[in-house]
């Protein structure tokens, strides 16, 4: 009954680095998510997928990219990673878009 | 634009005494509204949910929120706290779907003995 798995769940990058955060759903769900969390705000949404080979930005999209060639991944990628993008990612997904989501347990990023 | 806001950033209650949580919004559009607990090092879970109807919502855990169309608001309301529902809260709107929550900043209510 794994739900949302997204790994790793701590990482710690230098500015400039690369790095793929993964996120995979058993559910079957054709909505896929990702957020950001930052201290003391709530999450904001970075990109979101309706379905396969289907992406769209959210309200944060700047500095990261995403791909969906299948119905259970969703990877999120920060290229060239920067300070600001320290947080904390959360990825979560539905059956469609008239349904509540289901979370992972969040990625902690850190970069120094 | 919508936008939520959730007027007090932490709560602090003792064990078996009422609390609410407020969270007004501010929307052009109808909207869902929905709640979400955060336990420490975990994802959000899904609290409870307005979509229509009865404007009291009412979760299992004993918790439950009044969508108060005039006021704009949407307060989480329970007669009396667990040590065990001590967690982030968020309150979050959805302007026509589910698909692009809006959330706002959280309420961290810590139950105290």
């Amino acid at each position: 009954n794994a739900g949302v798995t997204q790994t790793p769940k701590f990482r710690i990058l230098k500015i400039g680095q690369s790095m793929t955060l993964q996120c995979a759903q058993d559910m079957n769900h054709n909505y896929m998510y990702w957020y950001r969390q930052d201290p003391g705000m709530g999450l904001k949404l970075i990109y979101y997928s309706v379905g396969a080979g289907i992406t769209d930005k959210g309200e944060v999209p700047n500095g990261y990219n995403v791909s969906r060639s299948t119905t259970e991944d969703f990877p999120l990628r920060l290229e060239l990673a920067a300070p600001s993008q320290t947080s904390v990612y959360f990825c979560a997904s539905s059956f469609t878009g008239d349904q509540p989501q289901h979370f992972g347990d969040g990625t902690r990023l850190s970069i120094l | 634009a919508q936008s939520v806001t959730q007027l007090d950033s932490q709560v602090p209650v003792f064990e078996e005494a009422p609390v609410e949580l407020r969270c007004n919004y501010s929307s052009s559009v109808s909207v869902y509204l929905f709640w979400y607990v955060q336990y420490p090092n975990q994802g959000l879970q899904l609290l409870l949910k307005y979509l229509s109807g009865s404007t009291l919502v009412e979760s299992i855990n004993g918790f439950e929120a009044e969508f108060n169309k005039s006021q704009t608001s949407f307060h989480l309301r329970k007669p009396s706290v667990h040590i065990s529902d001590t967690a982030e809260y968020f309150c979050a709107v959805a302007p026509g779907g589910y698909n692009k929550l809006i959330f706002g900043a959280g309420t961290r209510l810590a139950v105290h003995p």
